[in-house]
């Protein structure tokens, strides 16, 4: 099955930012979503079809996907951003075509 | 505002079948314009995509469970449901069910609050 893979942790300052990977093969022919998760909470969608957003979340969240590697990215990093994030791939070709990636957690130091 | 709300058992014995479902308020579970899906999260893991269905009954499965899960809708509740049979201690997590937009690529962009299902005798 199609494998996604991300950095277990990611560290940032406040006010810094970070760049969250999801590496997998040939994933920018792919869809890619990203996913935040706070303690005890349900995941919220920040980013979906690779770089687009929902209404309500800050423009400080970004996402592009290109050869083998999509990347979220949180500009401007406050300490509320401070969650598990996971990529999701939809690929409709595939006999397996719904992945999540392993996730990752940021800490804002 | 629409909302789902996961509901069934907390405790289900080893070998037994774990049945949850998910009410939809606030809109239609038979829109054209989405999937529904099942999803879950054993503790302090990642999370997991279980499957998916359509407000007509077409579903599409994590092959990985496929042999053990029957997702299935009604649409006068305005509900879907996940049965997993032939359970055991690894099946126990938070269960998340959410609905996916086609226009977004089959993302989850509203979820359920989850319900923690345990899997002991």
């Amino acid at each position: 099955s199609y494998v996604l893979t991300q950095p277990p942790s990611v560290s940032v300052a406040p006010g810094q930012t970070a760049r969250i990977t999801c590496g997998g093969n040939n994933i920018g022919s792919k869809s890619v979503h990203w996913y935040q998760q706070k303690p005890g909470q349900a995941p919220v969608l920040v980013v979906y079809d690779d770089s687009d957003r929902p209404s309500g979340i800050p423009e400080r969240f970004s996402g592009s996907n290109s050869g083998n590697t999509a990347t979220l990215t949180i500009s401007r990093v406050e300490a509320g951003d401070e969650a598990d994030y996971y990529c999701q791939v939809w690929d409709s070709s595939s006999d397996h075509p719904l992945v999540f990636g392993t996730g990752t957690k940021v800490t804002v130091l | 505002q629409l909302q789902l709300q996961e509901s069934g058992p907390g405790l289900v014995k080893p070998s037994e079948t774990l049945s949850l479902t998910c009410t939809v308020s606030g809109g239609s579970i038979s829109s054209s314009s989405y999937y529904w899906g099942w999803i879950r999260q054993p503790p302090g893991k990642g999370l997991e995509w279980i499957g998916s269905i359509y407000y007509s009954g077409s579903t599409y499965y994590n092959p990985s469970l496929k042999s053990r899960v029957t997702i299935s809708v009604d649409t006068s509740k305005n509900q879907f449901s996940l049965k997993l049979s032939s359970v055991t201690a690894a099946d126990t997590a938070v269960y998340y069910c959410a609905r996916q937009p086609l226009a977004a690529r089959r993302a989850f962009d509203i979820w359920g609050q989850g319900t923690m299902v345990t899997v002991s005798s």
